[in-house]
């Protein structure tokens, strides 16, 4: 069974399109986590959730919101989608903070 | 914010080599990762630090929280190890990300 699981793993679409990203993880923990790797391969934090609650939130556009309907789930969805919004985007999960953490396999968007 | 930087961004090494990544942070950190990017673009967690040493297989992690400062280490180097390695500190829940060495192991 896939532990942090990402849908859809690639995804095209055309500038000022709304569009979700769904994560999921079966390993019961407490925190998960967005992140954006652009074209540099620069990884970068968005949002972090424990127990449903936002605890990071980085300065990313509002075009960008979170959802948390449970523990094991954590959606992004993203509106009036832009030319620079394309990247590779990571759902990761840890038990907590303190703990390492495991990534889902990615979500390549492209916007056209 | 911690700035995170690691060297070299680019390595090629010869297959049975000893490989060393290094990086090193600005400010003080509750733990350091090190993440393993495969050319398929899966992310691995490798090692989480806060001190001394870790070591899995053939994959050594050690930091010094002195100096600020963590190495990655790869023993008997194979083509498989061909990756990404990212290393990134984390302050409390905010982490802080490396751009990554990109390892090329040569058969």
């Amino acid at each position: 069974d896939t532990a942090v699981s990402q849908t859809p793993k690639y995804l095209v679409t055309q500038m000022g399109n709304d569009k979700s990203i769904k994560c999921e993880q079966n390993l019961g923990h407490d925190t998960m986590y967005w992140y954006k790797q652009d074209s540099k391969k620069f990884l970068k934090i968005m949002f972090s959730y424990n127990n449903k609650e936002l605890i990071i939130n980085e300065t990313v556009p509002n075009r960008f919101s979170p959802k948390s309907p449970d523990k094991a789930h954590l959606n992004l969805h993203i509106n009036s989608l832009e030319l620079g919004d394309s990247a590779v985007y990571f759902c990761a999960s840890s038990q907590s903070p303190v703990y390492g953490y495991t990534f889902g396999s990615g979500t390549r968007l492209t916007v056209v | 914010k911690n700035e995170v930087e690691q060297s070299p961004q680019n390595l090629t090494a010869q297959e049975g080599e000893f490989i060393t990544i290094n990086c090193s942070y600005s400010v003080g950190i509750s733990a350091l990762h090190w993440l393993q990017q495969h050319p398929g673009g899966g992310i691995v967690s490798l090692f989480m630090l806060s001190s001394g040493k870790k070591k899995h297989g053939r994959l050594i992690a050690t930091i010094n929280i002195q100096e600020k400062h963590s190495s990655l280490h790869i023993t008997a180097s194979h083509p498989r190890d061909s990756a990404v390695y990212i290393c990134a500190s984390r302050t409390g829940n905010q982490f802080y990300f490396g751009t990554g060495t990109s390892l090329t192991v040569i058969p």
